[in-house]
């Protein structure tokens, strides 16, 4: 299906365990972003990748890894789970374009509980 | 303070009226501004850009304030279907550089019959 995708949508796992959150897009765009959304704090930013194999950090990098071998997919690992990692976490692309800041597209979501 | 401040709601309104959404911002760099939409438990999507000269689109205006930096969205002869939380977005600066996205928190909508 075109668009972008992300997966699992709902998971549950344990403090200090290991978990990545995939995130696929079939557009080709060239950015792609990891949001985690909070009560009382909205969407904050965790990394970006403006291409493949070019990934940078964004507000909250803490705690999280991420890679971009291939432009469609754009993985988001948390090394060791804690309990403040639990969240709603959006993947969003967009296309480079004229402008640097316009639309963004995201996926559903995937809703993450640390216990 | 934040970068982009917008008042939680619940904004509780009848069908047909007109409401007013105002966020504030802090960079006074900023560039581009957007509302996004995003419906409960859903994926935030992109509602409208928000221009100086003022943005319309159907029963949505979207306003731009420079000089005291804040925007607007006003909404006309609300729908039920307009229920939402509505994100203010504006423009901020990555600590390593380069730009991002600044979401603001949202302000709830609440369409009643």
């Amino acid at each position: 299906d075109a668009g972008i995708t992300q997966s699992p949508r709902y998971k549950i796992t344990e403090t200090g365990r290991q978990v990545t959150l995939m995130c696929h897009q079939t557009w080709s765009h060239s950015y792609m972003f990891w949001y985690r959304q909070d009560l009382g704090h909205g969407l904050r930013l965790i990394y970006y990748s403006a291409a493949a194999d070019i990934t940078d950090k964004g507000e909250v990098p803490d705690g999280y890894v991420v890679s971009r071998s291939k432009t469609e997919n754009f993985p988001l690992t948390l090394e060791s789970a804690t309990r403040s990692q639990t969240s709603v976490y959006f993947c969003a692309s967009k296309d480079a374009g004229l402008a640097g800041l316009d639309e963004q597209f995201f996926g559903p979501g995937t809703r993450l509980t640390v216990l | 303070r934040k970068e982009v401040e917008q008042d939680p709601g619940p904004f509780n309104v009848p069908e047909g009226a007109t409401v007013a959404f105002n966020c504030t911002y802090s960079n006074s760099a900023s560039q581009s501004f957007f509302w996004y939409r995003q419906d409960c438990r859903k994926e935030p999507k992109l509602l409208m850009s928000v221009y100086s000269s003022g943005n319309e689109d159907g029963r949505f205006t979207a306003q731009l304030n420079r000089a005291s930096q804040y925007i607007s969205l006003l909404i006309r002869d609300s729908k039920l279907s307009d229920s939402a939380t509505y994100l203010c977005v504006g423009e901020g600066i990555l600590t390593g550089g380069g730009n991002k996205l600044t979401f603001g928190t949202g302000t709830q909508l609440k369409v009643e019959l």
